[in-house]
């Protein structure tokens, strides 16, 4: 089975900043990553698909890249609205794999 | 407008069961696979089950697997899941998912396991 890998689990950043958030696969899975976006007490939202192609209505802040085994999640510009937690979920193959997740908290 | 509802969550004992439903509107339900996911209260996401369009191929988490099955009623846009042998671990919320890579979930129903 396919293992998923977040890093980092946790994060604190201000609003404007930069953040990367990294999903790493045990095995190679093409561009078949996707990640979701959960704020407190939501239902989680999908902001990506096939590793960087956006959801309609996504700013466009946010963006996807990676193939293979490493993607990457990358929001150029913190807004507050974007303090949650993302996960990246393998659609490769079965099992599904979603990551740990990672917490973007406020600095 | 895709619009999934799951029901059938509640409070169970341990070693119970419960079968869960998710009715789904607003695509050509019989053209999609369809994935249960859950969430254990403070933890991450966790898939748990797809079904191919036809209903002819199901894939479980090795959690769930012997325990869970998933099927559908394409007739009816129904997606469901009967749960058997509950565990404390099962309590979460579950949410289905159209595709199986997930694109829209719906607002999940709540699973609570009694020791």
């Amino acid at each position: 089975d396919i293992q998923m890998t977040q890093s980092p689990s946790a994060m604190s950043a201000s609003v404007g900043d930069r953040v990367t958030i990294t999903c790493r696969a045990s095995q190679g899975i093409s561009n078949n990553l996707a990640w979701f976006q959960q704020k407190p007490g939501k239902v989680p939202k999908r902001l990506i698909y096939s590793a960087s192609s956006l959801e309609s209505g996504v700013p466009s802040r946010f963006s996807g890249s990676g193939s293979g085994t490493e993607f990457t999640l990358t929001i150029s510009s913190l807004q507050p609205e974007d303090f949650a937690t993302y996960y990246c979920l393998q659609h490769n193959v079965y099992p599904r794999a979603f990551g740990q997740g990672t917490k973007v908290e406020i600095k | 407008e895709v619009q999934l509802l799951e029901s059938g969550g509640g409070l169970v004992q341990s070693g119970g069961s419960l079968r869960l439903s998710c009715e789904a509107s607003g695509f050509t339900f019989n053209t999609y696979s369809m994935t249960w996911i859950r969430q254990a209260p403070g933890k991450g996401l966790e898939w748990i089950s797809t079904i191919r369009p036809n209903g002819d191929t199901t894939f479980y988490a090795d959690s769930v697997k012997g325990r869970f099955t998933i099927s559908r009623d394409n007739s009816k846009n129904t997606l469901s899941l009967s749960m058997s042998s509950l565990e404390a671990e099962d309590t979460a919320i579950y949410y289905c998912a159209k595709g199986g890579w997930c694109d829209s979930l719906g607002q999940g129903t709540l699973v609570t396991v009694s020791s």
